[in-house]
């Protein structure tokens, strides 16, 4: 089967810099996103690795080593509207499933003022 | 330009009625999906169609879920008999033509069975 882990939940404070990790245990990889999804809203992408190293966007980097089946999605400068639940998925490479997501259960981040 | 629309936006039904759900991608996009997110659980493929057609709807949970694509645009979850166990968050997703490409995601219809 998949396997997809994160920390349930974080906390951290305005201005500070947060590393949310994801291991995962897939029977194929082609890809691991970040999605970020506040509370009754859509999840919205905010990263994608396919190959190992880091990947930055602005306040928001993600980094993969795939021998180790490891990411981490690391968020600087927090801010109180970064609160949110961030949703580690992967996308395996076998045939018919190519289009499937397998996801983690998602890690709630608080930012306090 | 529009994102994925998706209709209701919550829906409560009672034990054994059946309801549908509609997803309306991005324009220009082949690549439809729905999962489901359940409470404190990650979400959950059920399928996915690339124009009208399913290669892949091994996440369906039983045979009382089914889905369709027409004109390779709008789409509609199908759950017949409802039961409790299916309450959760239904969100469509849609991508460009290849299924390697990202995933954008729709708000969502919130069910709950009574």
């Amino acid at each position: 089967g998949q396997n997809i882990d994160q920390p349930t939940e974080m906390t951290a404070t305005e201005g500070a810099i947060v590393q949310i990790n994801c291991t995962y245990q897939t029977s194929g990889f082609n890809g691991l996103f970040w999605y970020q999804q506040h509370a009754g809203e859509a999840p919205t992408f905010l990263s994608y690795n396919v190959l190992d190293g880091l990947e930055e966007k602005g306040r928001f980097s993600s980094f993969l080593s795939r021998s180790k089946g490891y990411s981490y999605l690391l968020l600087k400068e927090l801010q109180m509207k970064d609160s949110a639940s961030y949703l580690c998925a992967v996308r395996p490479d076998r045939g018919s499933t190519l289009g499937r997501l397998y996801f983690g259960r998602g890690t709630q981040l608080t930012v306090w003022p | 330009g529009a994102g994925v629309s998706q209709s209701p936006s919550n829906k409560v039904t009672e034990k054994g009625k059946d309801v549908e759900l509609r997803c309306d991608p991005i324009s220009g996009h082949t690549a439809l999906y729905w999962y489901r997110q359940s409470l404190g659980q990650g979400l959950e493929f059920l399928i996915y169609f690339q124009g009208n057609s399913a290669p892949d709807k091994s996440g369906l949970p039983s045979d009382r879920f089914s889905a369709e694509r027409t004109g390779g645009s709008v789409s509609t979850l199908t759950i017949q008999r409802t039961q409790q166990e299916d309450s959760a968050v239904y969100l469509c997703a849609s991508s460009l033509a290849s299924p390697s490409e990202t995933q954008y995601f729709g708000p969502g219809t919130r069910l709950l069975v009574l």
